[in-house]
């Protein structure tokens, strides 16, 4: 499968606890989107990067989450001291931006995080 | 920011019948605007997509119009079938950054 893939795909965890999730890009894709989907609402964009870059990040994004992509390929996605506000699905979406490229975000299936 | 309004949040249709999906967005400059479509437990996948020089683009069943001046921009499908039952969701971009997604739409086809 050369789609993005995200790991684990499922998380359950305790409040207070630290989770950390993986995104894999679509090879050769320079741009990575970070976006949370709540039940029955539409994906919040979260934070993005431009190759290891992180370009910009939402007002969603409190001091407790913090994103890396450190080589460029793969990101991760950790969330400190987990709270119940955290449950939902967390989506990565990658692209090519290049000259010719088309704009569409390819998405992985999600992690869906449960805090107990 | 930029800011999408979705409408309506629930559609049923009959097999074969058309079904209409509209979306208003708030920011200007945004130039990019692709409708997911959303199975449930499923990772949202692009069916569309229109850039801001176009009016109008269809694929197959498909199609999408928009409207820069009103900025609005609809989803069109005919001839719906039940695997067309899923929730759709509209999206805007200011070029290569992040979409801003409506709220969605679960639009479901009776045989």
């Amino acid at each position: 499968d050369t789609g993005v893939s995200q790991n684990p795909r499922h998380k359950i965890t305790k409040r207070g606890q630290n989770v950390t999730f993986r995104c894999d890009p679509i090879s050769e894709h320079n741009r990575l989107y970070w976006y949370r989907q709540t039940l029955g609402q539409g994906p919040e964009f979260l934070t993005y990067f431009q190759n290891e870059a992180q370009l910009e990040k939402s007002r969603l994004l409190s001091d407790r989450f913090s994103a890396e992509r450190p080589k460029g390929s793969f990101s991760t996605l950790e969330i400190q001291r987990t709270e119940q506000g955290d449950s939902a699905m967390y989506l990565c979406a990658s692209r090519l931006s290049r000259q010719g490229s088309t704009d569409t975000q390819y998405f992985g299936p999600g992690t869906r995080l449960t805090v107990l | 920011g930029e800011n999408v309004e979705q409408h309506p949040s629930t559609l049923s249709v009959q097999e074969g019948d058309s079904a209409v999906i509209k979306c208003t967005y708030s920011d200007s400059a945004s130039n990019y605007f692709p409708w997911y479509k959303q199975e449930l437990g499923k990772r949202p996948q692009l069916i569309i997509d229109i850039r801001s020089n176009v009016g109008e683009k269809k694929d197959q069943r498909i199609a999408v119009t928009l409207n820069k001046t009103a900025k609005h921009f609809s989803l069109h499908i005919t001839e719906t079938q039940p695997e067309d039952s899923a929730v759709y969701f509209c999206a805007a971009a200011r070029g290569f950054q992040k979409l801003v997604f409506g709220t969605g739409t679960r639009l479901l086809v009776s045989p």
